[in-house]
């Protein structure tokens, strides 16, 4: 079956912009999460939705934010783009969340984001 | 403070020199301690999830356990193909509130 894919692979943006990345989920899979991964900070949690609702928020700031739609596909967004905001953003999907029993949980490619 | 700790930071075993990851942890409301490989320029690789202390899972040479306070990612008789970055996460709820915290990985070399 095919895996996560995430889109775009890779950008560069400007500080100050805005930035939109694009997950689509395994065929079936309710649950949509993302990750920040930079060399400094590691693997972070941003936020987790489920059949449309935001179900979990990691620590990140109002800048960041996402949502679900109705096929499961999810978009994460990310305003007023600063130095710091330039990592790898991984999405990963499941059947029934990252908090239940019995569930694989599947990662994308990456998006690689570039903040200049 | 929840908190993921994993050690070493780095490992370097000669192919079919057995050894252990430390994955330490305190997360309060564990739901389940969660094992990946991650190769370079790639998205993590689900491997395990434990969600009780004194469980135990195995898949091929990996075999992971957990306790209380911390996990182990025995690896046995290991070969190239295992070199990764391997990371550890707990998933905890308090309150309503959940975490999902990642520790920083271990980084295996193994050698032929």
């Amino acid at each position: 079956k095919a895996g996560v894919t995430q889109t775009p692979r890779y950008l560069i943006k400007t500080r100050g912009q805005q930035v939109t990345l694009s997950c689509s989920p395994i065929s079936g899979h309710r649950s949509v999460s993302w990750y920040q991964q930079t060399p400094g900070q590691g693997l972070q949690f941003l936020f987790e939705y489920f059949s449309e609702t935001q179900r979990n928020k990691g620590n990140f700031p109002g800048r960041f934010s996402g949502r679900q739609f109705s096929n499961s596909r999810s978009e994460m967004n990310v305003s007023t783009l600063e130095l710091g905001d330039s990592a790898l953003y991984l999405c990963a999907s499941s059947l029934y969340g990252t908090d239940s029993s019995g569930n694989t949980i599947y990662f994308g490619e990456g998006s690689w984001l570039t903040v200049v | 403070e929840d908190q993921v700790t994993q050690s070493p930071e780095a490992l370097r075993l000669q192919e079919g020199e057995s050894s252990s990851l430390n994955c330490s942890y305190t997360v309060s409301g564990l739901r389940g301690l969660f094992w990946y490989r991650q190769d370079p320029g790639k998205g993590p690789e689900f491997l395990f999830t434990l969600y009780s202390a004194g469980e135990e899972k195995e898949k091929e040479r990996l075999k992971a356990t957990l306790t209380k306070k911390e996990s182990f990612l025995h690896i046995t008789a290991p070969k190239p193909e295992d070199s990764a970055t391997y990371l550890c996460a707990a998933g905890g709820a308090t309150s309503g509130t959940y975490k999902y915290i990642f520790g920083t990985g271990t980084r295996l070399k193994v050698l032929a």
